[in-house]
């Protein structure tokens, strides 16, 4: 199984800024995606980082909000960009396992925005 | 697009009762079912899953959940639970051969010693 961490473990930020998360795995992956899970709410997937591509966006999440870096294959970067309180939330990193059937999920990253 | 649904947002239960949390989705193909784990301060982790085949899953620390086709569901099961077994509980689905996963609201357990 893979080991992934997460930096920050959490954060209280203040509208209007920006915060950037760190996802590292201990081991060499194509993709990598990233989650939110804002209160109450189930998981739901923000975008796919492949290594040396753009990052694939979900519906509703846009590459201007959450811009995502994938400098090598263990390590990517989601930034929340120009905050409101709505963003709020879990932040989750995930990769596939080998067999490409299931994923291995990151820590997360609480964030809350006043 | 596929969507899941868990039925209690909030169960409550004492030790050595039996546990049944429902799942059911939303999706006319073959997908594969999930259910993954948060302990308390730990990461979401698989306790199970399925594929193909027999349609009751054994996952670990004792759970099992079946699939049922024509219900659309995939209820998690465990006949004896733990104070350990406290954690939220989610149901997910992915479309076979597609690596997004589809989850639910999840379902928080607290069993009382």
């Amino acid at each position: 199984s893979a080991v992934i961490s997460q930096k920050p473990s959490r954060d209280i930020c203040q509208r209007g800024t920006s915060l950037t998360i760190q996802c590292q795995v201990d081991s060499q992956v194509t993709m990598m995606f990233w989650y939110r899970q804002q209160p109450g709410q189930s998981l739901t997937l923000i975008a796919t980082a492949n290594q040396g591509s753009e990052a694939t966006y979900e519906s509703g999440f846009v590459i201007d909000k959450f811009p995502i870096s994938r400098p090598n294959l263990t390590f990517s970067t989601l930034t929340v960009s120009n905050m409101s309180p709505e963003d709020s939330s879990i932040y989750l990193c995930s990769v596939p396992d080998s067999y490409q059937e299931t994923q291995y999920f990151g820590p997360g990253t609480r964030l809350l925005v006043l | 697009a596929q969507s899941v649904s868990q039925h209690n947002h909030h169960v409550i239960l004492s030790e050595a009762a039996s546990l049944e949390l429902g799942c059911n989705y939303s999706y006319g193909g073959t997908v594969n079912l999930f259910w993954y784990v948060q302990y308390p301060g730990q990461h979401l982790q698989l306790l199970l899953k399925y594929f193909s085949g027999d349609p009751l899953v054994k996952g670990i620390k004792g759970f099992e959940a079946e699939f049922i086709k024509s219900k659309f569901s995939f209820n998690l099961r465990k006949p004896s639970v733990q104070w350990s077994d406290t954690a939220e509980y989610f149901c997910a689905v992915k479309t076979a051969g597609s690596y997004q996963l589809t989850f639910g609201k999840g379902t928080k357990l607290s069993v009382i010693p």
